[in-house]
């Protein structure tokens, strides 16, 4: 079965720093990658995703995450953090034929101005 | 884009009681679904996952008979707690699995009195 570790469970970053966030997966095959953010009290929103081809995804609101496969990783980064970006993210991967998602702890993003 | 309407987003409701949570997929056919709990400040936790038309599965450690699941077309799936109590206070959140992504519904509080 996929697993998915988030190492880190918060990080405070000053609004116009960059920002990473680190995932690592465990999964004998190439898995399906996603980033989630969630704000409080709603759902989930899609950052980006990763299936196969480029390594390097691009996604909304600035996102971008990088598939290494030899690091078993597939960190999200932003160059420049608004301070709408406060939530909490959240790495996913699906592998299998039943679709499930296994979901990292997450991770809450604080910016301060 | 794909989008899944999740209602109610509040409910209180009294100790003993039931509750109905319905998630629909508003412009596309979801031909699978799941439904999450999140306790505060963790993570997405699966219970069940449904196909439309067939029996829910559950997973290790949810009561199916607490927690009632009817997916009965592909626009649409309900979740039902039956006999309600405060431990089973918490987010519950859907996700539908069609158009080769997955989209989330906005979530349900539920909060047991």
């Amino acid at each position: 079965a996929q697993s998915v570790t988030q190492p880190d469970i918060h990080i405070t970053v000053s609004e116009g720093a960059s920002l990473e966030l680190r995932c690592n997966y465990s999964y004998g095959a190439t898995p399906y990658l996603f980033w989630y953010v969630q704000s409080p009290g709603q759902g989930l929103q899609l950052l980006l995703k990763y299936f196969s081809g480029d390594t390097l995804v691009q996604g909304i609101k600035g996102f971008e995450a990088e598939f290494k496969r030899s690091q078993s990783s597939f960190n999200l980064r932003k160059p420049s953090v608004h301070w709408s970006d406060a939530a909490e993210y959240f790495c996913a991967v699906g592998a299998g034929d039943d679709y499930k998602l296994s979901f990292g702890a997450g991770t809450t993003v604080t910016v301060r101005a | 884009g794909a989008v899944v309407s999740q209602h109610p987003s509040r409910v209180i409701c009294k100790s003993g009681t039931s509750v109905k949570i319905e998630c629909r997929s508003l412009d596309f056919q979801a031909t699978t679904m799941f439904w999450y709990r999140q306790f505060p400040k963790q993570s997405l936790m699966l219970m069940a996952t449904s196909n439309e038309g067939s029996k829910a599965t559950y997973e290790q450690g949810v009561e199916k008979d607490k927690f009632l699941i009817n997916h009965a077309s592909l626009t649409l799936s309900t979740l039902t707690v039956t006999s309600a109590h405060p431990e089973d206070s918490s987010f519950y959140i859907c996700s539908a699995y069609g158009q080769g992504g997955y989209t989330f519904g906005s979530g349900t509080r539920l909060t047991v009195v």
